[in-house]
């Protein structure tokens, strides 16, 4: 079955205790990118990576890495996280240019 | 870059189509027009996109004014399963999401 795989689906940490949230992809999948979710702010883009060894800022970068070593993954590694990262973050990827974005089942992450 | 902004909640009869839109008219002639839907907090859904003409699938119809500065989707019978949170996006070297509206379907 073709899906975005992101693990862990919750995550409860404290503040400066490096995490990292993973994303698979099972689709040979070019593009990936990761996403926030808030209340009242919608889905704000974090990261995107165009190919392997390829990524480039989001609207909201601060805060967070990423690394493209394989096509199929694209991690999310919050280094020092701090409780304004408490979020819903959701990894997604596609096959190129004017194709539809597949979302994976997000990872809500509390930081305490 | 294009942005898109979008009423914040509707409402919706069972049965009656739900018209839907979005303005992002800042969006540049080869930037695309994207909608998804997200049921509780769920990863959001695909359900249609556009450049410069209408588009209809199975799931709904995507009419985009002539100078590409607004789009409505529209579910032609909106069902109770609709009830969900809708994204407009545009596609541009990347994905820019609206903050969305809340559809609430009534019976």
């Amino acid at each position: 079955e073709a899906q975005v795989t992101q693990n862990p689906r919750y995550l409860i940490t404290v503040t400066g205790k490096k995490l990292t949230v993973t994303c698979s992809q099972n689709m040979n999948h070019e593009y990936m990118s990761w996403y926030r979710q808030d209340p009242g702010l919608g889905l704000r883009q974090i990261y995107y990576s165009m190919n392997v060894e390829v990524t480039d800022k989001g609207d909201v970068p601060e805060g967070y890495k990423v690394s493209r070593k394989e096509k199929r993954n694209f991690p999310l590694i919050l280094e020092s996280p701090s409780p304004n990262q408490t979020s819903l973050y959701f990894c997604a990827s596609t096959t190129g240019f004017n194709e539809k974005l597949f979302f994976g089942s997000g990872t809500q992450l509390s930081v305490l | 870059d294009a942005k898109t902004t979008q009423p914040t909640s509707m409402d919706c009869a069972e049965g009656r189509a739900a018209n839907l839109p979005c303005n992002h008219s800042t969006i540049s002639g080869n930037e695309y027009v994207y909608w998804y839907r997200q049921i509780h907090s769920q990863g959001p859904q695909y359900i249609i996109h556009g450049l410069k003409n209408n588009e209809t699938n199975e799931m709904a119809s995507l009419i985009i004014t002539e100078d590409r500065k607004s789009s409505t989707l529209i579910l032609p019978h909106a069902t109770l399963r609709d009830t969900a949170v809708y994204y407009c996006a545009a596609l541009g070297n990347q994905f820019y999401f609206g903050t969305g509206t809340s559809l609430t379907v009534i019976p």
